[in-house]
């Protein structure tokens, strides 16, 4: 079946200080594959979505490249900011009959100033 | 707002009682599902509902939980016989028609449910 694999947390960062969360899947068909964040006390919001190969989403200065040939999809920032202090969820659809999202396990990110 | 809406946001009931989760979607997406996140199991898929096609039940934990969707648009999920485990967070998301999953699924807030 459908799996995602994400970076162990929690992950604390000074501000301005680059990010990386890596994250892997396992699809049987060609999966959509999206970024959520879920900020304390919030609902999760999408934050990018790259629906097939070599696509970049981006969004709030966060980037993911689709890459097929690793099946990774990991989030980066250039300079993060105590703002986006969240937890990270790495999320596929697949291409066959399903349509609900396969989560990760969520990164939890404590930017400090 | 325009968003999705869920009530109540939290509700808390002793073990045994039957519980209804609200989920109001986006006006005009006709895509719903239900996700429950706990602390054990992560987020998980419980239910998809699209237009009038029968709803996707394959991620219904137990024979106590179902739920349905009146009219194409409000869901109400429903727990019988609550139990412990049941303890979670209830996510409801919208999206408009699928589409391969290029359509983005939008998130409300959540209920949180707490067993006694």
């Amino acid at each position: 079946g459908d799996s995602v694999t994400q970076m162990e947390g929690p992950v604390t960062l000074s501000e301005e200080a680059f990010l990386t969360i890596n994250c892997t899947y396992t699809a049987t068909g060609y999966p959509s594959l999206f970024w959520y964040v879920q900020y304390p006390g919030e609902g999760l919001q999408l934050l990018l979505k790259a629906t097939k190969a070599d696509d970049k989403g981006s969004n709030k200065g966060f980037e993911a490249t689709y890459r097929k040939e690793t099946t990774s999809f990991h989030l980066e920032k250039g300079s993060v900011q105590v703002s986006d202090s969240a937890v990270y969820f790495c999320a596929l659809i697949d291409s066959g009959s399903a349509r609900q999202l396969t989560f990760g396990s969520g990164t939890q990110l404590t930017v400090l100033p | 707002g325009a968003g999705v809406s869920q009530s109540p946001s939290n509700k808390v009931t002793e073990k045994g009682k039957d519980v209804e989760l609200r989920c109001d979607p986006i006006s005009g997406h006709t895509a719903l599902y239900w996700y429950r996140q706990s602390l054990g199991q992560g987020l998980e898929f419980l239910i998809y509902f699209q237009g009038n096609s029968a709803p996707d039940k394959s991620g219904l934990p137990s024979d106590r939980f179902s739920a349905e969707r009146t009219g194409g648009s409000v869901s109400t999920l429903t727990i019988q016989r609550t139990q412990q485990e049941d303890s979670a967070v209830y996510l409801c998301a919208s999206s408009l028609a699928s589409g391969q999953g290029r359509q983005p699924q939008h998130f409300g807030d959540g209920t949180r449910l707490s067993i006694l």
